[in-house]
């Protein structure tokens, strides 16, 4: 049973760039979350997708987007890169609206590095 | 969402009970305690979870006090393996209209030493 898998696991880019980060859950889950960590802190909650559409978003620009597709698989999509976007992105999978509550899955990231 | 308190660092000699200790003095009724690890390098893993009563499972204990204002993470035999950042949370369980996200503290560093 596969678990999240996130591509690439280590990316180099440069100020102004784009990137996309890509994120396939757990079998059997339907969200997938988005978290960034920055280097010494916990991670911080960016947003999630279920059923194709963006359902909560955390305190971040609108240069950060995402898409999930019909496989529940997700992209990460970061616009005009800052240095400070530099950090571990984390996909998290979990099931929508589980009244049984299980935990959400973590992959173990994307480390992107802004030059 | 209810936030929570850890000490930033502990030790604990192999072998001995790693006893993780954190407050969440403001928590709701409806909001689980989560613990995870994050080990150098990897993703955060999931380790335990409860409402109000004490759990167990093959990893951890989990004990909440009766006012659930705070709770300890218990490793019965902390190994060298053991040694990493270690994250309480509180989380409204998904559901009418909550995502359940996770909201991360900085957790508490715990390096168990030979």
């Amino acid at each position: 049973d596969a678990g999240v898998t996130q591509s690439p696991t280590h990316l180099i880019k440069t100020r102004g760039q784009q990137v996309t980060l890509r994120c396939s859950p757990k079998s059997g889950h339907d969200t997938v979350s988005w978290y960034q960590q920055a280097l010494g802190q916990g991670p911080q909650f960016i947003f999630q997708y279920y059923e194709e559409e963006e359902r909560q978003r955390g305190n971040f620009p609108d240069r950060f987007s995402g898409h999930q597709f019909p496989n529940y698989s997700s992209e990460l999509n970061v616009n005009a890169l800052l240095l400070g976007d530099s950090a571990l992105y984390l996909c998290a999978s979990s099931l929508y609206g589980d009244s049984s509550n299980q935990p959400q899955h973590f992959g173990d990231g994307t480390r992107l590095s802004i030059l | 969402d209810a936030k929570t308190t850890q000490p930033p660092s502990m030790d604990c000699a192999e072998g001995r009970a790693a006893n993780l200790p954190c407050n969440h003095s403001t928590i709701s009724g409806n909001e689980y305690v989560y613990w995870y690890r994050q080990i150098h390098s990897q993703g955060p893993q999931y380790i335990i979870h409860g409402l109000k009563n004490n759990e167990t499972n093959e990893m951890a204990s989990l004990i909440i006090t009766e006012d659930r204002k705070s709770s300890t993470l218990i490793l019965p035999h902390a190994t060298l393996r053991d040694t990493a950042v270690y994250y309480c949370i509180v989380r409204v369980a998904p559901g009418s209209g909550n995502t359940g996200k996770l909201i991360f503290g900085q957790g508490t560093t715990l390096q168990v030493k030979p």
